[in-house]
């Protein structure tokens, strides 16, 4: 099946810092998402994007679909943007998302 | 408010015990999901449904079962026959891929499983 590797795995920033965070996948997919998980657990849709790039607030995210990768801009982090982000992709011989091991991010004040 | 429940959100099974556990949405989506989360880990998928009445194995359905008789409802039951069945559970909606649209997932608050 295809392959979902998310770097780097952990990532501790200063309050302000800006940062990327990188997905690459072994396949062709149809569909990607980026997900920050919270600290109780929830999943957050951050952004649906199998190509192209979208931007909402301080996040944006570019899919080069060609090239198999994904980045995720944070900027100007805050401390509640700290949690887990994911990456998960659905490839074209599969209905649901392969998930990658995901992106430890901390933000100190 | 549309979205995803998932009920308990804390669950307590002892060994050899079934349990089962409730996803239920009104979103009108067609599909859903099952995911299981290891601590530090991603998700991986248990079982997906995309019509109802019809589901299909994900990557590790061994030990549990599901079944879909409506559109808004996709219970998980964790059997006894699943060794270390001690995990996080999200269940998510989408509308199916194909059907025109986005096929983006949106998922549930989960439920913590711990076998005592």
């Amino acid at each position: 099946g295809i392959q979902v590797e998310q770097s780097p795995p952990d990532l501790i920033l200063q309050e302000g810092a800006n940062s990327t965070l990188r997905c690459n996948f072994s396949d062709s997919v149809n569909n990607l998402q980026w997900f920050h998980q919270n600290p109780w657990g929830q999943l957050i849709n951050l952004f649906y994007i199998p190509s192209g790039t979208k931007q909402n607030g301080r996040l944006s995210a570019t899919t080069v679909a060609t090239e198999r990768y994904s980045l995720l801009y944070i900027s100007s982090s805050q401390t509640t943007d700290s949690g887990v982000y994911f990456c998960a992709v659905v490839d074209t011989g599969r209905r649901a998302l392969t998930f990658g091991s995901g992106t430890r991010l901390q933000v100190q004040p | 408010d549309g979205g995803i429940t998932q009920s308990p959100k804390y669950l307590f099974r002892k060994e050899g015990q079934n349990v089962t556990l409730s996803c239920e949405q009104n979103l009108n989506h067609d599909a859903m999901y099952w995911y299981r989360q290891d601590p530090g880990q991603g998700l991986r998928l248990i079982y997906y449904s995309q019509i109802v009445n019809d589901f299909q194995k994900g990557d590790i359905a061994e030990g549990y079962s599901v079944s879909r008789e409506k559109k808004e409802s996709f219970p998980l039951t964790v059997t006894s026959a699943q060794k270390n069945p001690t995990a996080f559970y999200l269940c998510a909606s989408s509308i199916p891929q194909g059907a025109g649209g986005q096929n983006e997932q949106f998922f549930g608050p989960g439920t913590r499983l711990t076998v005592l």
